[in-house]
């Protein structure tokens, strides 16, 4: 099993819908959750941080399941520019060890 | 402007000729790292260095090394590459390993 798993997608949505992604982890001593979003053939860059109360950040919620080892990423009224690969990082439980999983690529239409 | 700055961005070379990427950051991160990242296999950890002077392997040192001579810089070191090693690589780092890490634009090597 990966340390890290995603569904690839790819998700084609149109504007304005709302798209969920999950990111599972196999890891139970896992501390610290992530998702970076990166565009095509461009650096990722961090998203936002999963806390284990949740969070919001405008359209974008994060949610962390310890007892399914999953955290998932909301998106609200999607928009053209939203299109990217996200990347779910989970830290392996030591401070140095980080894990990318592979991601998901998500489309928004007209 | 705070940012991870690589080179080269784009390197054909042939297998067996040393190649070096530079990799600098003006930010004062005490982290750095070095990933590749291949078609459905993800970003990959190569290897990474908590501070001057340390540096350790991540998940696929095979055929790389690394130096940490000063905070900033962190370059990374084929020997004697191979076409197994085209890929492209990242540069990242970060204040104290919070997982906020910052990356460089990526450098596109291809070893022929």
């Amino acid at each position: 099993r990966k340390e890290v798993e995603q569904d690839p997608g790819p998700f084609n949505v149109p504007e304005g819908a709302t798209v969920a992604f999950n990111c599972t982890y196999s890891n139970s001593a896992s501390q610290s959750f992530f998702w970076y979003r990166q565009d095509c053939r461009k650096e990722p860059k961090l998203l936002m941080s999963v806390y284990s109360s949740g969070n919001e950040d405008g359209r974008f919620t994060a949610q962390l399941n310890r007892a399914s080892q999953y955290i998932s990423l909301l998106i609200r009224d999607s928009k053209l520019s939203d299109s990217a690969t996200y990347l779910c990082v989970v830290n392996g439980g030591t401070a140095s060890k980080l894990t990318f999983g592979t991601g998901t690529r998500l489309q928004v239409t007209l | 402007e705070a940012q991870v700055t690589q080179n080269p961005r784009y390197l054909i070379t042939v297998t067996g000729k040393k190649l070096t990427v530079t990799c600098s950051q003006n930010m004062n991160h005490e982290y750095m790292s070095w990933y590749r990242q291949d078609p459905g296999l993800g970003l990959r950890q190569i290897y990474y260095s908590m501070n001057v002077e340390v540096t350790d392997k991540g998940d696929v040192p095979e055929g790389y090394k690394v130096s940490r001579k000063e905070k900033r810089n962190f370059p990374l070191i084929l020997e004697s590459p191979s076409p197994n090693q085209t890929s492209l690589y990242f540069c990242a780092s970060s204040l104290s390993f919070t997982g906020e890490l910052f990356f460089g634009e990526g450098s596109r090597l291809t070893v022929l």
